[in-house]
């Protein structure tokens, strides 16, 4: 069965400072791997996807992954962050077998930058 | 753009009452989902329809049941609603396919008294 897990419940971070989100996933299958973000009272929104390809990968508002197999990781991470990016940013693999289809997801990071 | 709307952003409903939780897109998507967020509890799936009058549980179908008569819409149904079901509903839908990225509905935010 896939699962996901992500690191920090809550990450405080100042304005234009570096951060990383940490996920890291098990699957005994072919991994494809997601994040979101979700700004306060809204819906979840596609910040970048792993499906085969580059490891690293690049999303929207300057955010990229890094797909580690050997570590089973999806680190998202941004070098420098705005006030603006405090949301929070949820971690998700695409379930197989009898949830194929489903993205099985982490229980999220609360990012909060401060300024 | 595509565009998953749900019927209502904030609900207040009475234990006991049966409640229907809306949710229509715009994009001939095939998938639709029905999730449930909680605090430190992230996403959890209810309930899945990859077409037309088809469903599948998700990891905590107790307590709902979900209807799709027409393609472009899902409807999360609870029979007779309880406190513990004050949580936020987010409607997803998708392409069928494996690489397709699900888009998901504002919420709608239930409290239950």
């Amino acid at each position: 069965a896939q699962s996901v897990t992500q690191l920090d419940s809550q990450v405080p971070v100042f304005e234009e400072a570096p951060v990383e989100l940490r996920c890291n996933y098990s699957s005994s299958v072919s991994v494809y791997l997601f994040w979101y973000v979700q700004y306060p009272n809204q819906g979840l929104q596609l910040l970048l996807k792993y499906l085969s390809g580059s490891t690293l990968v690049k999303g929207i508002n300057g955010f990229e992954a890094e797909f580690n197999k050997s570590q089973t990781s999806f680190h998202l991470r941004k070098p420098s962050v705005h006030i603006s990016d405090t949301a929070e940013y949820f971690c998700a693999v695409r379930g197989w077998g009898g949830s194929q289809g489903n993205l099985i997801f982490g229980k999220g990071t609360k990012l909060s930058v401060k300024p | 753009d595509v565009k998953v709307t749900q019927s209502s952003r904030y609900l207040v409903k009475r234990t006991g009452e049966k409640v229907f939780l809306e949710c229509v897109q715009d994009m001939d998507h095939e998938n639709m989902f029905w999730y449930r967020q909680d605090p430190g509890l992230g996403l959890r799936l209810i309930y899945f329809s990859y077409d037309v009058k088809m469903k599948e549980k998700g990891d905590i179908p107790e307590g709902y049941s979900v209807s799709r008569e027409k393609k472009e819409r899902f409807s999360l149904i609870l029979e007779s609603a309880s406190t513990n079901q004050t949580s936020m509903y987010l409607c997803a839908s998708s392409f069928s396919g494996t690489y397709n990225e699900q888009f998901f509905g504002p919420g709608t935010r239930l409290t239950v008294l």
